[in-house]
C-alpha cells in the first residue's frame, strides 16, 4: 500500500524559501497513472491546493501562488519536492502531499501524507 | 476558480441518527466532487468520488449525491468515531478547490 510521508524544516525565516520533500513508498512513483500534489491547510482554516507534478515533469500550480512556487521530482528517490519562494507569516500552514490520478486531468487525493506543520518566524 | 460552500459550519448529532452535509459549487462542477474526513491531528481521508462513489473501505454508512452546483454527504446512522471535520473538494476545472468544511460533533 503507498505511502506518502512528508519532510523538511519546521521554521523558516521571512523572506527565505520554504523547502519540503514528499517521499513515497510502497508504489509505483513513476507509473503514468499518478499525479503528486502539495496541498496546505492554514491553521483552522479549509485546504488550499498549491499544484502537483506528473512523473514526466510537467506541473501545474494554483495561480494564487504560481509566481513562488517550484514542484519538482527525484525518480530515482522516489521524492517530489516543494520550494515557495519568499515567505510570510501567511504562509504558516500544515503542508501535505498526496497523491492524484492521471496526468492532465484534475482529480481527487488519496492517500494523503500525514502532513508537516511549518512556521515563518524571524 | 470556483468556489466551494459547506454548510452548516458545525452539526451535532445523536449516536445512530442521520447526518446530512451539504457542499455547493459557485458554478457547475457536473459530478466531479470528492468528499474527505480529518480528525484532529490527521490528514484528510478520501471518502467519496465522483459525488456518490465511496473509496476503498468506506463504511456504507456514509453516502454522497448530487451533481452539478448542490451536494451532499449523509452518514445514515452516526457513530462516534465519525466526529470530525468533513471536506469537500471540486475536480472539474483547475484549479482544484476545497470547501471550509463541516465539523461534525456527537451530540
Amino acid at each position: 500500500q503507498v505511502q506518502l510521508q512528508e519532510s523538511g524544516p519546521g521554521l523558516v525565516k521571512p523572506s527565505q524559501t520554504l523547502s519540503l520533500t514528499c517521499t513515497v513508498s510502497g508504489g509505483s512513483f513513476s507509473s503514468g497513472a499518478y499525479q503528486w500534489s502539495w496541498i496546505r491547510q492554514h491553521p483552522g482554516k479549509g485546504l488550499e491546493w498549491i499544484g502537483y507534478i506528473y512523473f514526466s515533469g510537467s506541473t501545474y500550480y494554483n495561480p494564487s501562488l504560481k509566481s513562488r512556487v517550484t514542484i519538482s521530482l527525484d525518480t530515482s528517490n522516489n521524492q517530489f519536492s516543494l520550494k515557495l519562494r519568499s515567505v510570510t507569516a501567511a504562509d504558516r500552514a500544515v503542508y501535505y502531499c498526496a497523491r492524484g490520478l492521471g496526468e492532465n486531468d484534475p482529480s481527487w487525493f488519496d492517500p494523503w501524507g500525514q502532513g508537516t506543520l511549518v512556521t515563518v518566524s524571524s | 476558480e470556483k468556489v466551494m460552500t459547506q454548510s452548516p459550519a458545525t452539526l451535532s448529532v445523536s449516536p445512530g441518527e442521520r447526518a446530512t452535509l451539504s457542499c455547493r459549487a459557485s458554478q457547475s462542477v457536473s459530478s466531479n466532487l470528492a468528499w474527505y474526513q480529518q480528525k484532529p491531528g490527521q490528514a484528510p481521508r478520501l471518502l467519496i468520488y465522483d459525488a456518490s462513489t465511496r473509496a476503498t473501505g468506506i463504511p456504507a454508512r456514509f453516502s454522497g449525491s448530487g451533481s452539478g452546483t448542490e451536494f451532499t454527504l449523509t452518514i445514515s446512522s452516526l457513530q462516534s468515531e465519525d466526529a470530525a471535520v468533513y471536506s469537500c473538494q471540486q475536480y472539474n476545472n483547475w484549479p482544484l478547490t476545497f470547501g471550509g468544511g463541516t465539523k461534525v460533533e456527537i451530540k
